[in-house]
Parts: structure tokens; sequence; C-alpha cells
């Protein structure tokens, strides 16, 4: 089965600079795709970021980029220039191409320091 | 359609009980999936449709668990003779199915506590 790991129960960054998030994950396939969710509190999930595993080139939406090394099974989220609003947990996620159903990890909670 | 909704919000029930959750996707939205997530963990994929068919169900946590999704519209999730280890949130989300990759928006879920 496959399994995705996040290392870091809680991070907290100083506003206005970066954070780097990670996330490995263990799979056999090659048709996969990776995401990371963020989740505010009291709110529900919504999708920071996509990575096609068949892509070599990062995914990157505006402050939020990704580091995916796929033979290390590697997939860590940049966040640059952070903000009071990016304070809330954050899931990375995986799925396999032609199945359904997210697999999440334990997730990271993101504090940010004014 | 302002997104995924899923009623009630919270739901406090004795042990023992049946409850049974509601979620409406987006309307253009034929996939719809339930989650399960508790205190400190990430959300569990339990179950999806694809319109009203039921394509994957062997993720449900016990014979106790069903979802049913009869017009392809809105969907149920039961739970019967609730066990206090199923005090959980329970969301909803849902999908496109012709985008492979597409994101499944998520509902912000019916929080179960069983007493």
């Amino acid at each position: 089965a496959q399994t995705v790991t996040q290392s870091q129960p809680e991070m907290s960054v100083q506003e206005a600079e970066t954070v780097t998030l990670s996330c490995t994950y263990d799979t056999s396939e090659s048709d996969y795709y990776l995401f990371w969710y963020k989740q505010p509190p009291s709110r529900q999930m919504i999708l920071v970021i996509r990575q096609e595993a068949y892509k070599q080139q990062n995914a990157t939406e505006n402050r939020f980029s990704v580091n995916f090394q796929k033979a290390a099974k590697s997939f860590s989220l940049k966040i640059s220039d952070s903000q009071l609003g990016d304070a809330a947990m954050y899931f990375c996620a995986y799925k396999e191409g032609g199945a359904d159903g997210l697999t999440f990890g334990k997730g990271t909670h993101l504090i940010i320091q004014p | 359609d302002t997104g995924v909704s899923q009623d009630p919000r919270h739901k406090i029930t004795k042990r023992g009980q049946n409850v049974t959750f509601r979620c409406d996707p987006i309307s253009e939205h034929n996939r719809l999936y339930w989650y399960r997530q508790t205190l400190g963990q990430g959300p569990e994929f339990l179950t999806y449709f694809q319109n009203e068919a039921q394509l994957e169900k062997s993720r449900l946590l016990s014979d106790r668990f069903s979802a049913e999704r009869p017009k392809g519209s809105f969907s149920t999730l039961e739970i019967q003779r609730t066990e206090q280890g199923d005090s959980a949130m329970y969301l909803c989300a849902s999908s496109h199915h012709y985008r492979e990759n597409t994101e499944a928006f998520f509902g912000q879920g019916t929080r179960l506590t069983v007493v």
C-alpha cells in the first residue's frame, strides 16, 4: 500500500520569510499525482498545488512551489514571502493514475509569526 | 453553486444509534468521495462514486458503514450501531471525471461525536 510521510508535525516561520514543508511517499507505481492541500482551522481543505509524476518540471503557483525528486520519492512545498493567512494544516497527498481516493500524510501545522 | 455542502455540520449521538450524513457535491461533478479524518491525522479515504455507481467500497471501515448516491447527485453516508471510535470528522469531496488529475473540492465536513 502507498504511504505518505510528513515528518514535521509543526513548523514556525516569520512573516515574509520562506518555509519548506517536507513530504516523502512510497509507491511502486510510475503513473501518479502528488498534491499539497491546506486546511485552515474550521474551514474546508483547499488545493494548494499539484504535480504530475511524469512531468520533470516542478510545479509553481504564485508564492508556492514544489521540489519534486522522483527518484528519492520526495515532494516538498516551499512557501515564499509567508503571510498570516498561510497559517493552517498542510497535507501532502498521493493519488495513483486511474485509481481514485487520495492517500494523505498526517499533516504539518504551519505557524506564521507576525 | 457555492461548493460542496455537507449536512449536518455537527452531530452528537449516543453509542448504538444510527446516523446519516448528507453531501451535496458541486453540480457538474460526477465523482463524489467520502473520507474520515480523526484528530491529528490526515483524511482517510472510505469510498467513492462515479455518478450513481459506487466504484470502490472495500475501504469502508466495517459493514456498519454504507454509502449511497441514488440519483447521481447528493450522497449519504450511514453508520449503524455507532461506537465511540467512530467519533471523527467525515469529509465529502467531489471532482469532474474527465480531467484525470483535477482537484477534488472538499466540503467543511460533519463532525461526529459518539457519547
